[in-house]
């Protein structure tokens, strides 16, 4: 199984700024990396997929990079909204999810 | 737009089986090539796939829950449900369902998840 580890566990950001979010593959998962947000009380919502890929919807201020077995969320100019967890997800070797990063203010 | 929405009991005995059903609206399950899912989220926030089948009756499962599940569609209805048998407190969880790409394992559109509860 291809553990997905995120850090932080928490990440604090003032609004404005901009926030960088980092996933590590326990083994080489190519570009097969998506990222979700999730807010309190909501389902996940898919941001990033292909590593670097833009979902339906998804403003250019979240972009993801890297391949193998690192990669980068990055939002830039936080907004309020933007507050949340967000989980890497790989779908190289079946699937698993890391635990999350709660970005905080 | 397609949008889910996942119905069934929210508290569940331990031993019993757990039965949810998603209804798919704005489009058919049968269109498009997606794959239509059931994941879960324990309280402690993990996030966990349990399985996804096609309209035509494919499926795939978590290896370590597939002895007890099974995921069913029905056309008709345009829905498709979830059975997870032998459940105990471990299974306790929000309960989603998702559509998932046609070619890649990824979830573009989720239900807004069911509070399951496994407690005598």
């Amino acid at each position: 199984e291809i553990v997905m580890t995120q850090s932080p566990a928490t990440l604090s950001v003032s609004p404005g700024e901009r926030a960088t979010l980092s996933c590590r593959a326990s083994q080489s998962v190519s570009r097969h990396l998506a990222w979700y947000q999730q807010k309190p009380g909501q389902a996940p919502r898919l941001l990033i997929y292909g590593a670097s890929t833009r979902a339906t919807g998804i403003p250019a201020t979240f972009s993801g990079s890297g391949s193998g077995t690192e990669f980068t969320l990055t939002i830039s100019s936080l907004q309020s909204e933007d507050f949340a967890v967000y989980y890497c997800q790989q779908y190289y070797n079946w699937l698993s999810f890391g635990q999350g990063t709660k970005l905080e203010i | 737009q397609v949008q889910l929405q996942e119905s069934g009991p929210g508290l569940v005995k331990p031993s019993q089986t757990l039965s949810l059903t998603c209804t798919v609206s704005g489009g058919s399950i049968s269109s498009g090539g997606y794959y239509w899912s059931w994941i879960r989220q324990h309280p402690g926030k993990d996030l966990e796939w349990i399985g996804y089948i096609h309209y035509s009756g494919s499926t795939s499962y978590n290896p370590s829950l597939k002895s007890r599940v099974t995921i069913s569609v029905d056309t008709s209805k345009n829905q498709f449900s979830l059975k997870l048998s032998s459940v105990t407190a471990a299974d306790t969880a929000v309960y989603y369902c998702a559509r998932r790409f046609p070619s890649i394992v990824v979830w573009d559109v989720w239900g807004q998840g069911t509070a399951v509860t496994v407690s005598s």
